[in-house]
């Protein structure tokens, strides 16, 4: 297995663009997480899928950011506008079931907004 | 709602020796506490847990100690190595939650 997919890897863009980061969850995962990481507060939940229906949004920090799962196989998290103080690390995470079990964690994409 | 609070947050042994991460958490409801170790560029990867039935977990050189009473939990490293240089993450969550909360993180350099 390939493990959770995420791309790009690197993204920078200048403040007021839109940010797209997309991720692939593990095949036959049925839970995916989106985390921000950033030295100020660590690994942050942002949404949580279960079956492709987003169950807690009450992590994303504003309306600037939106979350789509149109389908098991593929998440989206965008940032329109974006600004400055976006710049993270965004994980996308993925297990079976809905209780507590291993989670698999993407590489990440580091993102700059300049 | 869960506080996971982890000390210290920058840890440096030279290789060979132990090193010990701490963790407290404040919802005595949480029973599941996993441990994550990030190295340059990847993402966290599980590398224990342990639920609250149980005291000590052990694999190979390394443990978690959990003590309920006093909401706290360890991650024992022995005989460390460069590999084990690394951000370890301490969580803690209810079983019938979806929720991880995770600590802030310790850098542990492990110094040939």
């Amino acid at each position: 297995d390939a493990g959770v997919i995420q791309s790009p890897r690197h993204e920078v863009t200048e403040m007021g663009q839109e940010v797209t980061l997309r991720c692939k969850p593990i095949s036959g995962h049925n839970s995916l997480f989106w985390y921000r990481q950033t030295m100020m507060r660590g690994l942050e939940l942002l949404i949580y899928f279960n079956n492709n229906v987003p169950i807690d949004d009450s992590g994303m920090p504003e309306d600037r950011f939106s979350a789509k799962m149109p389908n098991a196989s593929f998440s989206t998290l965008k940032i329109q506008p974006s600004e400055p103080r976006d710049s993270a690390v965004y994980f996308c995470a993925s297990r079976t079931g809905t209780g507590v079990e291993k989670l698999f964690f993407g590489s990440g994409t580091q993102l700059s907004v300049l | 709602g869960e506080n996971v609070e982890q000390h210290p947050s920058t840890l440096s042994v030279q290789e060979g020796d132990s090193a010990v991460i701490k963790c407290t958490y404040s919802d005595s409801a949480s029973n599941y506490f996993p441990w994550y170790k990030q190295e340059l560029g990847k993402g966290p990867q599980l590398i224990i847990d342990i639920r609250s039935n149980v005291g000590e977990k052990k694999d190979q050189r390394i443990a978690v100690t959990l003590n309920k009473t006093a909401k706290h939990f360890s991650l024992h490293i022995t005989e460390t190595q460069p590999e084990d240089s690394a951000v370890y993450f301490c969580a803690a969550s209810i079983d019938s939650s979806y929720k991880l909360i995770f600590g802030s993180g310790t850098r542990l350099l492990v110094r040939p």
